[in-house]
């Protein structure tokens, strides 16, 4: 079966601080990835499509790349209003919208 | 704007049915392809399933592949999800969401509504 793992499921970060999440596919998904962020008890909100372009009106200061097995969301300088989690999801393989587990970004 | 409600939610003994519904509007929904996902409480999220733009092509993940329909009326801009045999497993908040381009099936999810709350309890 296709798994997608994300790592870690959990950081603890300062504003400021620059944050990378990874993301390995179990097989080769080109670069048919996205980034969501989601905050409590809000719908996900989509941050990057194929693997590192910026959806419009999302800061710069997101970024994603990758491409094949492994992928990684940065933030270059962590805000406030980041804290949040993130979800990776793959749109290649079957099924076509498998999300990984989710990164949990917290305060330290 | 471009929007997405869905509605339908409610509590429901294992066993029961439910039909979810999800009102479009600001775009053409009738050249998007649409899906639903689904959030257990304190868990991730979960993709459910997929519609084509035409309604030929559906897909269902395997844990509610055989119990679920998914459907769409372009005419009334609607997506649905009828749910039948519910487990407790199923409670979650269900989210419809749009497809980013409308020449990818497989695309990212631009736009989600807001979710309604399924809840599957005796």
């Amino acid at each position: 079966d296709f798994q997608l793992t994300q790592s870690p499921s959990f950081l603890s970060a300062s504003v400021g601080d620059r944050v990378t999440i990874t993301c390995r596919a179990s097989q080769g998904i080109s670069t048919y990835l996205a980034w969501y962020q989601q905050k409590p008890r809000k719908a996900p909100k989509l941050l990057i499509y194929a693997a590192s372009t910026l959806q419009s009106g999302v800061p710069s200061r997101f970024r994603g790349s990758g491409s094949g097995t492994e992928f990684t969301l940065t933030i270059s300088s962590l805000q406030p209003e980041d804290f949040a989690t993130y979800y990776c999801q793959q749109l290649n393989s079957y099924p076509p919208g498998a999300f990984g587990q989710g990164t949990m970004v917290e305060i330290k | 704007q471009v929007q997405l409600v869905e509605s339908g939610g409610g509590l429901v003994k294992p066993g029961g049915s439910l039909r979810l519904s999800c009102a479009a509007s600001g775009f053409s929904f009738s050249d998007y392809y649409m899906n639903w996902i689904r959030q257990a409480p304190a868990k991730g999220l979960e993709w459910v399933s997929f519609i084509s733009k035409s309604g030929t092509t559906i897909y269902y993940a395997d844990s509610v592949k055989g119990r679920f329909t998914i459907s769409r009326d372009n005419a009334k801009n609607s997506l649905y999800l009828q749910m039948n045999s519910l487990r407790a497993e199923d409670t979650a908040v269900y989210y419809c969401a749009k497809s980013l381009d409308p020449l990818f099936p497989y695309d990212a999810f631009d736009v989600w509504g807001r979710g309604t709350v399924v809840t599957v309890s005796s």
